[in-house]
């Protein structure tokens, strides 16, 4: 059984630029959370998706959207790339049993030059 | 609002000898905590979880941590450190319910000499 999967693994990027992040969530989960980790911090959430729709958000900017599919897979786009952007971006996954347990993938390092 | 303190940025003991890593948090329900490992270059693990069923909580590689609600605190601790469990360790506070955003510390560097 796959965990969670991020693709690319790593991607560098010009200010400006827009990126797409990927997320293929572990097999029974339904819902897909993002979050943001600066060097030497800790992940700060972006948003949650259920049901193809964004249930909850974290004090993100608008740059940061997002889109889940049917097969409840999803994206992060980030619009107008800010060299404070750079950053580990991790997607997890959860709904399965238990339920509040979240999955994380190994995350995609976003370089802003 | 809920938060959540990690103590110390950086911890380090001797193989085979006890580990601590303190965490404090701030709640105004009775709050999901969680404790997750992430080891240079890898996704983060769960190590245990607290959802208001014993206070004492039992994870993986010999991990505990006591939810002391009295003190709002939930140490995470080892009877004996292996070289393996050095790694960034993070205390975390869930939000709004099973499947709410989770509330990260700024985390623990653990070393562990030989």
């Amino acid at each position: 059984d796959a965990g969670v999967t991020q693709s690319p693994t790593h991607l560098i990027k010009t200010r400006g630029q827009q990126v797409t992040l990927r997320c293929s969530p572990k097999s029974g989960h339904d819902t897909v959370s993002w979050y943001q980790q600066a060097l030497g911090q800790g992940p700060q959430f972006i948003f949650q998706y259920y049901e193809e729709e964004e249930r909850q958000r974290g004090n993100f900017p608008d740059r940061f959207s997002g889109h889940q599919f049917p097969n409840y897979s999803s994206e992060l786009n980030v619009n107008a790339l800010l060299l404070g952007d750079s950053a580990l971006y991790l997607c997890a996954s959860s709904g399965g049993e238990p339920a509040y347990e979240q999955y994380f993938g190994p995350g995609t390092r976003l370089t802003v030059t | 609002a809920q938060s959540v303190t990690q103590l110390d940025s950086h911890v380090s003991v001797s193989e085979g000898t006890p580990v601590l890593l303190r965490c404090n948090y701030s709640s105004s329900y009775s709050p999901s905590l969680f404790w997750y490992v992430q080891h240079p270059n890898k996704g983060l693990q769960l190590l245990l979880k607290y959802t208001s069923a014993a206070t004492l909580v039992k994870g993986i590689n010999g991990f505990e941590a006591e939810f002391k609600k009295s003190e709002t605190s939930f140490h995470l601790t080892k009877p004996s450190a292996h070289m393996s469990d050095a790694a960034e360790y993070f205390c975390v506070v869930s939000v709004g319910g099973s499947q709410g955003n989770l509330i990260f510390g700024k985390g623990t560097k653990l070393s562990v000499k030989p």
